[in-house]
């Protein structure tokens, strides 16, 4: 199946260990995002790849920290987690013109910090 | 601030029948706006794209409209079905700063038998 997909996609974990979240698309696209929806469903943009090189990194945490070892890899590694990371996070995927594209998500990964 | 604001919060219709929902934004520059469906536990799916000169776009039973003037736009449904139960998310996106995307909370409607 062409898609966007992430592991795990329920994880448990105590406040102060460190996750990580992966993301693969086989869609062929040359652009991947991170998204964080929070409790109010609003979806906010944290990080997104172009081609292996960052071009958004919005004001999150530095204890956040996004990895492409390709195109179709971004990855989000997690350390000392808080509570207030528990949310559901999205990794996305899009390509061509910057405009007007079309990002396709994944299933999303539900964080609970206990 | 550029923010986007959707109304109502939630909606339950009966299966068949049509509703409309709202969506109003003050992004600056415009760009573009986007409706997408989110159904539960899932992520995001695109629905239409419409730029500023256009004021109308259709994708099957879905047709979003656009008054760029008055910064509105809408998404009409027509003939419901249970499999529209989802939640619709209105999203806009500004010129510069890499074309972010301001995305509204969503309107959750539920389609009842």
């Amino acid at each position: 199946d062409t898609a966007v997909s992430q592991t795990p996609k329920y994880l448990v974990t105590q406040m102060g260990n460190d996750k990580s979240i992966k993301c693969e698309q086989n869609l062929g696209h040359d652009t991947m995002y991170w998204y964080k929806q929070d409790s109010k469903k609003f979806l906010k943009i944290m990080f997104s790849y172009n081609n292996k090189e960052l071009i958004i990194n919005e004001t999150v945490p530095n204890r956040f920290s996004p990895k492409s070892p390709d195109k179709a890899h971004l990855n989000l590694h997690i350390n000392s987690l808080e509570l207030g990371d528990s949310a559901v996070y999205f990794c996305a995927s899009s390509y061509g013109d910057r405009e007007k594209n079309i990002q396709y998500f994944g299933a999303g990964t539900r964080l609970s910090v206990l | 601030k550029n923010q986007v604001e959707q109304s109502p919060q939630s909606l339950i219709i009966l299966e068949g029948k049509n509703c409309t929902l709202q969506c109003n934004y003050t992004v600056s520059p415009f760009s573009n706006l986007r409706w997408y469906k989110q159904d539960t536990g899932r992520g995001p799916v695109s629905l239409t794209i419409m730029t500023f000169s256009e004021n109308t776009k259709s994708n099957g039973r879905y047709t979003a409209t656009l008054d760029a003037d008055t910064k509105q736009s809408s998404l009409h449904i027509t003939a419901s079905q249970l499999s529209d139960s989802a939640s619709y998310i209105c999203v806009v996106s500004a010129k510069g700063s890499n074309y972010q995307l301001i995305w509204g909370a969503g309107t959750k409607l539920i389609i009842k038998p």
